[in-house]
């Protein structure tokens, strides 16, 4: 079994400040990771992924995240914040073999970004 | 360029009236989800199919029902429609390749009230 825990449900910063989003997960085996972002009245959308490659990941609009095993996280960061930032963020564990059934989404967290 | 398409945006029901989701995809994609997302609890798997004429059961597949007759499109059904399944409903797909590196589409969202 596997499960994701996302250590903010709120987090607010000042545009043009560093944003870092926290995700702590459990499982018994390698897993894949990942991030969505879902901005307001929207889908999900993909931001990047961990498969067992480098453990710094880049994303799409100047995100990444670090895979670490030893503390088990895979926090999601950006050097300076954007106004079109804002939105809700979502990370993702994926099941062994990546069954069509097994991603569990942490229970987000929102991104306020303060002008 | 679509991706997927998911109808109505908005609706409201009656205890015990039933309704079905639309969702089409027109990126060819052999997986189809539905998830329902409630506040605070990220996103709940109702329903998954890997092609057509083939579904499964997700987590919380209680009161609803699917059916995927053809690639493109995944419906979901609410026979007796209940205050508990108030939520926003999200359709997803992704190719045979897509599931195991988590990249899923989703569509805009449907957002069901059950008065």
């Amino acid at each position: 079994a596997q499960s994701v825990t996302q250590l903010d449900s709120h987090v607010s910063v000042s545009e043009g400040t560093p944003v870092l989003l926290r995700c702590n997960y459990s499982s018994s085996y390698s897993p894949s990771l990942f991030w969505y972002v879902q901005h307001p009245n929207k889908g999900l959308q993909l931001l990047l992924k961990y498969t067992s490659a480098a453990t710094l990941v880049k994303g799409i609009n100047g995100f990444e995240a670090e895979f670490k095993k030893s503390e088990t996280s895979f926090h999601l960061t950006k050097p300076s914040a954007h106004m079109s930032d804002a939105a809700e963020y979502f990370c993702v564990v994926s099941g062994p073999g990546g069954g069509a059934d097994g991603l569990t989404f942490g229970k987000g967290t929102h991104l306020i970004i303060q002008p | 360029n679509a991706g997927v398409t998911q109808t109505p945006k908005f609706r409201i029901l009656k205890i015990g009236q039933s309704m079905t989701l639309q969702c089409t995809q027109d990126m060819n994609h052999n997986y189809m989800y539905w998830y329902r997302q409630d506040p605070g609890m990220g996103l709940k798997l109702i329903y998954y199919s890997v092609g057509a004429g083939i579904t499964d059961k997700g987590e919380v597949p209680n009161g609803y029902n699917v059916s995927r007759s053809t690639t493109e499109d995944f419906p979901l059904r609410l026979e007796l429609a209940a205050p508990s399944q108030t939520s926003v409903y999200f359709c997803a797909s992704s190719s045979s390749g897509g599931i195991n590196t988590g990249e899923l589409f989703f569509g805009e969202g449907s957002r069901l009230t059950v008065l």
